[in-house]
């Protein structure tokens, strides 16, 4: 089983849906999420992070961390054209550092106009 | 700040070829990081460096794959010699602190080896 898993898709929605990302996880030290954009051609941007179970909400992001369960989610209301991107979920361990961070393969996320 | 830049953009190359990709990180940054993204395995990271002094480099695929960072403001990855499974895309990211939660990435540098 691999640290991290992410479904690829594509995930096609029509705009002003309600996407949701989802990561699953087998590593409990894990203790930082965070959730990365990337357009095509582009490098990856950091979207949003947690720390530890709980809820964080930005503008029309919302980013879940279920530990329990080693699940965490990335909510968008009222989908856009320009939120069309792959969206990697990434984990660290306590401490932080560059070595405990794990990404997902990424979810091409595509919102029809 | 221009952010990260990283050179060239796009590279082809023949087998066996030595590679040679540059980064140029954010200034003041004091952590670098050089990884490689592919379909089959996604984002890895191959080395980072903490003022310009190589810490972890586990994920170096092999030898033929080595990085320097000669001062605060450049770094390379050199492949040599290169090899087919070595196409990939190549990021640099550089950040102020280790915990990388504001990790800036460069564009990359798409690597084809043929």
């Amino acid at each position: 089983q691999k640290e991290v898993e992410q479904d690829p898709g594509p995930l096609s929605v029509p705009e002003g849906a309600i996407v949701s990302l989802n990561c699953t996880y087998s590593n409990s030290a894990f203790q930082y999420f965070m959730w990365y954009r990337q357009y095509s051609r582009k490098g990856p941007e950091l979207l949003m992070y947690t720390y530890s179970s709980g809820n964080k909400e930005d503008g029309r992001f919302t980013a879940q961390v279920d530990k329990s369960s080693k699940y965490i989610s990335l909510f968008i209301r009222d989908s856009q054209p320009s939120d069309s991107a792959t969206y990697l979920c990434a984990m660290g361990r306590a401490g932080g550092g560059a070595d405990g961070l794990t990404f997902g393969k990424g979810t091409h996320l595509i919102i029809q106009p | 700040d221009a952010g990260v830049i990283q050179s060239p953009r796009h590279e082809v190359t023949e087998m066996g070829q030595e590679v040679t990709l540059r980064c140029k990180p954010i200034s003041g940054h004091d952590y670098l990081f050089w990884y490689r993204q592919t379909m089959m395995r996604g984002l890895e990271l191959l080395i980072y460096f903490n003022n310009n002094v190589p810490i972890d480099d586990s994920g170096m695929p092999e030898d033929r794959f080595s990085a320097k960072m000669p001062n605060a403001s450049f770094s390379t990855l050199k492949i040599q010699p290169s090899e087919p499974r070595d196409s990939a895309v190549y990021f640099c990211a550089s950040s102020l602190g280790s915990t990388q939660l504001e990790a800036f990435f460069g564009q990359g540098t798409r690597l084809t080896v043929v």
